[in-house]
């Protein structure tokens, strides 16, 4: 069955500090990735997505991804972090046996910036 | 152009009673999804509508849980009984078409049932 872990539960981060948020995937075929960011009282929002060509994703708001298939994995990366990035990340895998469209969800992933 | 309108935002029943959430997906989105996200979880599917037509609803309690979209444009789901393990955030997203296309996501109902 496909599935998605995230790791981390919880992570803090300094402003201006790196940042890499784990995912890992379990999934048949060639996979559609996702990663959508959830603010506070707000609906999810689209970071970026991978579906095939260049592993090296790049997303909104500085924000890239790198697909790494021999190690299922969905890393999320920014060089550096400022206070508003502060919300809970949402790693996903789009999985149906007809492409549908539906996605499973990792748990997420707080990210707390300190100032 | 206007986002995924969800109303209401807020609702607070009491076990066995019975709600109503409401979706408007953006215009022209084809698909719409219901996703149910416990805190602390990320959100899982209910229910797929292509048009009018439903093309998943595996994870739905079918027992409670009934959701339509009767002119293929907004949707309805709908809880009766309510149990307390249905407080969660109740989100709907949509999109263009019905293979990966990007959902967007509207700001949720979060349901608290006591």
């Amino acid at each position: 069955a496909q599935s998605v872990t995230q790791p981390d539960i919880h992570i803090t981060v300094s402003e201006g500090a790196s940042l890499e948020l784990r995912c890992n995937y379990s999934y048949g075929a060639t996979p559609y990735l996702f990663w959508y960011v959830q603010s506070p009282g707000q609906g999810l929002q689209l970071l970026l997505k991978y579906f095939s060509g260049d592993t090296l994703v790049q997303g909104i708001k500085g924000f890239e991804a790198e697909f790494k298939r021999s190690q299922s994995s969905f890393n999320l990366r920014k060089p550096s972090v400022h206070w508003s990035d502060a919300a809970e990340y949402f790693c996903a895998v789009g999985a149906g046996s007809s492409n549908t469209g539906k996605l499973i969800f990792g748990q997420g992933t707080t990210l707390q910036v300190k100032p | 152009e206007a986002g995924v309108a969800q109303s209401p935002r807020y609702k607070i029943i009491e076990k066995r009673q019975s709600v109503a959430f409401w979706c408007n997906p953006i215009s022209g989105h084809a698909t719409l999804y219901w996703y149910q996200q416990i805190l602390g979880q990320g959100p899982k599917l209910l229910i797929q509508f292509q048009n009018n037509g439903v093309v998943d609803d595996s994870q739905l309690p079918k027992d409670r849980f009934s959701a339509e979209r009767l002119k293929g444009v907004d949707s309805t789901l709908k809880i009766q009984p309510a149990k307390l393990e249905d407080s969660a955030v109740y989100l709907c997203a949509s999109s263009s078409g019905r293979y990966q296309e990007t959902q967007y996501f509207g700001p949720g109902t979060r349901l608290l049932v006591l």
